[in-house]
């Protein structure tokens, strides 16, 4: 079955890289994208930005300059590289799978996220 | 980029209660809405894509409704297991998730 695990650092000093991996089973990375969503402590979710199956990426504009989203299909891994990191970039990481009908797209699969705390 | 405004931002209700959730969008979203269901300490479920359908092994108490701007999600019965945070996301142009609405019980 279709699975997804974020794994990384649990703790970012201010204006450091944040690096994280995503690992996924039960699909080719080949003929689905990932995508990146990311959820401060009791706030809202926030699209980061994705990998398609043809390697294209897409970012969220407020994020763009310091985002980096890329991935290895021989290891079936995506990785999300954040620099300039600052306290309100501390949240929940996940990475998701998107599920197409011929009229919609939704995040249909995640992982169970991975908490990243920005603090010196 | 397109803005998503969720109301109200806390909704406490009775068991049995009919309960209305809105979202709206800074431009047309041509029905391109979904609805999400988050319970504490748990990744986004999906229930409703395209503004109204329902997602396979979502009860019937849950629809959504609207057109260009303006969405809903209506629960019919409230019941206990509903209480939970509801986000809309919308996908005309690339992803913007609403801030949500944290659902709970009077």
């Amino acid at each position: 079955q279709v699975q997804l695990k974020e794994s990384g650092p649990g703790l970012v000093q201010p204006s450091q890289t944040l690096s994280l991996t995503c690992t996924v089973s039960g699909f080719s990375l080949t003929s689905y994208d990932v995508h990146w969503v990311r959820q401060p402590p009791g706030k809202g979710l926030e699209w980061m930005g994705g990998i398609w199956g043809d390697g294209s990426t897409a970012y969220n504009s407020a994020l763009k300059s310091r985002l980096s989203i890329s991935r290895d299909t021989s290891k079936s891994q995506v990785f999300l590289k954040m620099n300039s990191l600052q306290t309100e970039d501390t949240a929940i990481y996940f990475c998701t799978r998107l599920m197409y009908t011929t009229d919609s797209n939704w995040f249909a699969y995640w992982g169970q996220g991975t908490l990243v705390t920005v603090s010196s | 980029d397109i803005q998503m405004t969720q109301s109200p931002s806390l909704l406490s209700a009775s068991v049995g209660d009919r309960v209305t959730l809105s979202c709206k969008a800074s431009q047309n979203i041509y029905k391109y809405l979904n609805w999400y269901q988050q319970k504490l300490g748990e990744a986004p479920k999906l229930l409703i894509y395209y503004t109204n359908s329902l997602q396979t092994g979502i009860p019937s108490r849950f629809s959504g409704s609207g057109s260009g701007t303006d969405y809903t999600l209506t629960i019919s019965s409230l019941q206990p297991e509903d209480v939970a945070t509801y986000f809309c996301q919308q996908y005309n142009s690339w992803y913007t998730f609403g801030a949500g609405t944290k659902l709970e019980l009077k």
